[in-house]
């Protein structure tokens, strides 16, 4: 079983709706990161947490919010979508070092 | 967050050894150099990391200069499966450190040709 999963692994939405993704995993790090990938970009940081009580912006939190319902799941929401936040979205976790453990992605398109 | 830089491209015949550089003329004495490669839009997975000795895990070697100022992931014998883009990363790795964010660039894409 992959360490960390991502849910849903395709979304198709309309502007404005809300979406929820959803990442797990069972490495037991206590940090989780959410990032998004744009064609021929680099990955971005949305949001991180480094324990459940600890939830800090990244580079491109704005139209983002986070949840971390436990040590293990972490999840990302679109209040609003809107069709510029199209992007290949992944979660990833770590220990204390910076090896990051990245999920498989969840591939958004906002029409 | 542009520490370090890397060629945009690169290819490599199978079989032989990929030598991907990085430079980082900036490093500081405390930060760690870090490689992680991605296949075509999986996520990314971690291959490497050195502070100043050349380090060889069952992926890859890494060998870092004496200054630190730049390095190279040498893949030795490279498949088709290598084919990725591979990202060199600086950073520090302090225990509970606020810093154990990761800036990905745009990388090196390599391409592994029969």
């Amino acid at each position: 079983d992959a360490d960390v999963t991502q849910t849903p692994r395709n979304r198709i939405t309309k502007t404005g709706k809300r979406i929820m993704l959803e990442c797990s995993q069972t490495k037991g790090h206590d940090r989780m990161y959410w990032y998004r990938q744009d064609p021929g970009l680099g990955l971005r940081l949305i949001y991180y947490s480094f324990d459940v009580k600890d939830i800090n912006k990244g580079e491109i939190s704005d139209g983002y919010s986070v949840s971390r319902q436990a040590q293990a799941k972490f999840s990302l929401s679109l209040e609003s979508a809107i069709p510029n936040q199209t992007a290949l979205y992944f979660c990833a976790t770590s220990d204390y070092g910076l090896e990051q453990y990245f999920g498989p992605g969840t591939r958004l398109t906002v029409t | 967050d542009a520490k370090t830089t890397q060629p945009p491209s690169m290819d490599c015949a199978e079989g032989r050894a990929a030598n991907l550089p990085c430079n980082h003329s900036t490093i500081s004495g405390n930060e760690y150099v870090y490689w992680y490669r991605q296949i075509h839009s999986q996520g990314p997975q971690y291959i490497i990391h050195g502070l100043k000795n050349n380090e060889t895990n069952e992926m890859a070697s890494l060998i870092i200069t004496e200054d630190r100022k730049s390095s190279t992931l040498i893949l030795p014998h490279a498949t088709l499966r290598d084919t990725a883009v591979y990202y060199c990363i600086v950073r520090a790795a302090d225990r509970g450190s606020t810093l154990g964010r990761l800036y990905f660039g745009r990388g090196t894409q390599l391409t592994v040709w029969p």
